[in-house]
């Protein structure tokens, strides 16, 4: 079955310093989603990618989708405390698209310190 | 985006019980799906709420021990049955937007967390 791994699974950095999680899918996806989750809280979405090779930005999130559309990232630029929580990829599969399962990576746990 | 209430939000049971959740949509939605998330993990699915028949299960969840119903386009119900302390974890409702640019988009109630004692 379809696989996402996401790596790495803990970061911790300085208040100011970039972030990057990655996922890898074991097969193409249609799509892929993120989520973040806050300590306490549930996942909450954040954006969606749909076109190989696409670049989407939110502020100070950016998100790539691969162009063979197996792989993601999420880069955050100067992260503040808010930032801390644990981010999800969630990709659903070209067979998927009418299930519409999304297959879950592990997530990153990110801790910002001040 | 869809707004999801859970019902109840947490809940204490005891071994050997049950528990019924409820989540309700403010809008139509596509689709409908119960999963679980213990602690520190990351999202499983059990199953895809089907309207007006039964759930489709995913592989180690069965209908006896979570029996679900989706009456209508709005409303599903995840029941817990014959709790063990394994089954402490918080479990979320989820759905597809219907149509435009929520097609395909998926959100998440805010979950309701489980301590069976």
């Amino acid at each position: 079955g379809q696989q996402v791994m996401q790596i790495p699974q803990y970061q911790h950095v300085q208040e100011g310093e970039d972030f990057t999680t990655y996922c890898n899918s074991s097969t193409t996806l249609s799509n892929i989603q993120w989520y973040k989750q806050r300590p306490g809280g549930h996942p909450v979405f954040l954006i969606q990618l749909v076109k190989s090779g696409e670049v989407k930005k939110q502020k100070r999130l950016t998100f790539q989708f691969g162009e063979a559309k197996k792989n993601s990232s999420l880069h955050i630029t100067a992260t503040q405390t808010t930032d801390v929580g644990t981010y999800f990829c969630a990709g659903r599969g070209i067979r998927s698209t009418h299930d519409g399962k999304l297959t879950f990576g592990q997530g990153t746990i990110l801790t910002v310190h001040p | 985006s869809a707004v999801i209430s859970q019902k109840p939000s947490r809940d204490i049971c005891q071994r050997g019980t049950s528990l019924t959740i409820q989540c309700q949509v403010d809008s139509q939605v596509t689709m409908m799906f119960w999963y679980r998330q213990q602690p520190g993990q990351s999202l499983t699915l059990i199953a895809t709420a089907n309207q007006g028949s039964e759930a489709t299960y995913e592989s180690g969840f069965v209908i006896d021990k979570f029996p679900i119903s989706r009456p209508n386009l709005t409303f599903s119900t995840l029941t817990v049955s014959n709790m063990s302390p394994e089954d402490s974890s918080i479990y979320l409702c989820s759905v597809i937007g219907r149509g435009g640019r929520t097609q395909e988009t998926q959100y998440f109630g805010p979950g309701t967390r489980l301590l069976v004692l």
